[in-house]
């Protein structure tokens, strides 16, 4: 069946560009999850739903960072203002019985 | 966040079994231990998880210490396509709580 799905594959983003990165998780899963990933570093929690609701967002690094699920399936994460330290894989996940899928992540790089 | 240590990279002979340890000495009663891997370009994916008894599964075995200080994951006969990144994570039963990975360990396989 279809996995995560993510995009764009590849971001490239001006310092202070707006971003809008989207995730499409495996149907029916009702819990989701945002990471971000530094190069060379595993994974980060940056946030996580349940349907529409947003039940834990203490990853986020700043206020620049705003994700949402209005509908409980899709999720977009929404970096404003980019900056250089913002350049990482996104990945989203959505999560099974007892283990999380992941999609193959979002590259932002921001110049 | 309960914490893990594994050897930051290990290599192996194609067609041989590999161990890979896993150190978690404050785990805690309601702690799983879960492993997953990442393929170069790729999201994490789930490989397995265990409580107290050692598990198995197509892709790999479990085997957990008795005092669940450490477990090992065991690829029985590594392939080409097993080199990859493996975390060991700490975590409860289902997939509804988010993931904190480390560093993982960096396993090479030689063909």
């Amino acid at each position: 069946g279809a996995g995560v799905s993510q995009s764009p594959r590849y971001k490239v983003a001006k310092r202070g560009q707006d971003v809008a990165l989207r995730c499409d998780p495996i149907s029916g899963h009702v819990s989701l999850f945002w990471y971000q990933q530094a190069l060379g570093q595993g994974p980060e929690f940056l946030t996580y739903f349940q349907n529409e609701a947003q039940l834990d967002k203490s990853g986020l690094p700043s206020d620049r960072f705003f994700a949402e699920r209005p509908e409980g399936s899709v999720s977009t994460l929404k970096i404003q203002r980019t900056q250089q330290e913002d350049s990482a894989v996104y990945l989203c996940a959505s999560s099974g019985a007892y283990e999380q899928y992941f999609g193959p992540g979002t590259r932002l790089t921001v110049t | 966040d309960a914490k893990t240590t594994q050897p930051n990279s290990m290599e192996s002979n194609e067609e041989e079994p590999v161990h890979l340890p896993c150190n978690h000495s404050t785990i805690s009663g309601t702690d799983y231990i879960h492993w997953y891997r990442q393929l170069p370009s790729q999201g994490p994916e789930y490989v397995i998880h265990g409580l107290t008894s050692n598990v198995n599964n197509r892709m790999a075995s479990l085997a957990i210490a008795e005092d669940r200080k450490s477990s090992t994951l065991i690829l029985h006969r590594a392939t080409l396509r097993d080199a990859a990144v493996y975390y060991c994570i700490l975590s409860g039963r289902s997939g509804n709580t988010p993931l904190v990975f480390g560093k993982g360990t960096r396993l090479s396989v030689i063909a």
